[in-house]
């Protein structure tokens, strides 16, 4: 049983650039969120997808936009990249609701911006 | 708004003692659910226990323990034996819906020395 996969697993992106992160969710997991973690944070909530509609959004800019696929995976975008967008990005997958709604994580994918 | 405190930032500890770690949490929400997560240095956060507002039960998993408490909105979470293996950054976090956004805390450091 597969868990939680990113791509790619790190990444270099020059300022003003724009990048797409790729995760494909646990199997049998529906709903797959997205969080920043910067260096010594905790993960902060970017957006949640469910149904293929964005069903939560954290505080973050409208650079930051995403997609769900039929099959759950998932991608996030990030427009005129910052330096302060440097972080862990990190994907998390749980089940439907009305389950048990632990959320899985994928390994992340470090983003660094020069 | 929800909020996650972790106080500790840092704790080192030799093997096979035992090490709480704490978590103060804030929410206006009746129904919420608490998590901790582990982070290795592989940077994967990996899902060790969730706890529901309305079972207030302690339990024991293995080496691990956890004690909620409602009344001082606490939820600390305790390794017995500890090992190196466990050395790791540990979160709590906080959710107040079936599959919603988690709030993490800033994260407690712990070595574990041999």
């Amino acid at each position: 049983d597969a868990g939680v996969t990113q791509s790619p697993t790190h990444l270099i992106k020059t300022r003003g650039q724009q990048v797409t992160l790729r995760c494909s969710p646990k199997s049998g997991h529906d709903t797959v969120s997205w969080y920043q973690q910067a260096l010594g944070q905790g993960p902060q909530f970017i957006f949640q997808y469910y149904e293929e509609e964005e069903r939560q959004r954290g505080n973050f800019p409208d650079r930051f936009s995403g997609h769900q696929f039929p099959n759950y995976s998932s991608e996030l975008n990030v427009n005129a990249l910052l330096l302060g967008d440097s972080a862990l990005y990190l994907c998390a997958s749980s089940r439907p609701s009305g389950t048990r709604n632990e959320q899985y994580f994928g390994p992340g994918t470090r983003l660094t911006v020069t | 708004a929800q909020k996650v405190t972790q106080a500790q930032t840092e704790i080192s500890v030799v093997e096979k003692e035992d090490v709480t770690l704490d978590c103060v949490y804030e929410t206006r929400d009746t129904t919420y659910y608490l998590f901790w997560y582990k982070q290795p240095p592989s940077g994967e956060l990996v899902f060790l226990i969730r706890r529901n507002s309305f079972d207030e039960q302690n339990e024991i998993s293995g080496r691990y323990s956890w004690n909620f408490q409602k009344s001082t909105s606490s939820f600390n979470f305790t390794i017995t034996a500890s090992q190196v293996v466990d050395s790791a950054v540990y979160f709590c976090a906080l959710s107040t819906g079936a599959n919603s956004k988690l709030t993490f805390g800033k994260g407690i450091t712990l070595s574990v020395r041999p």
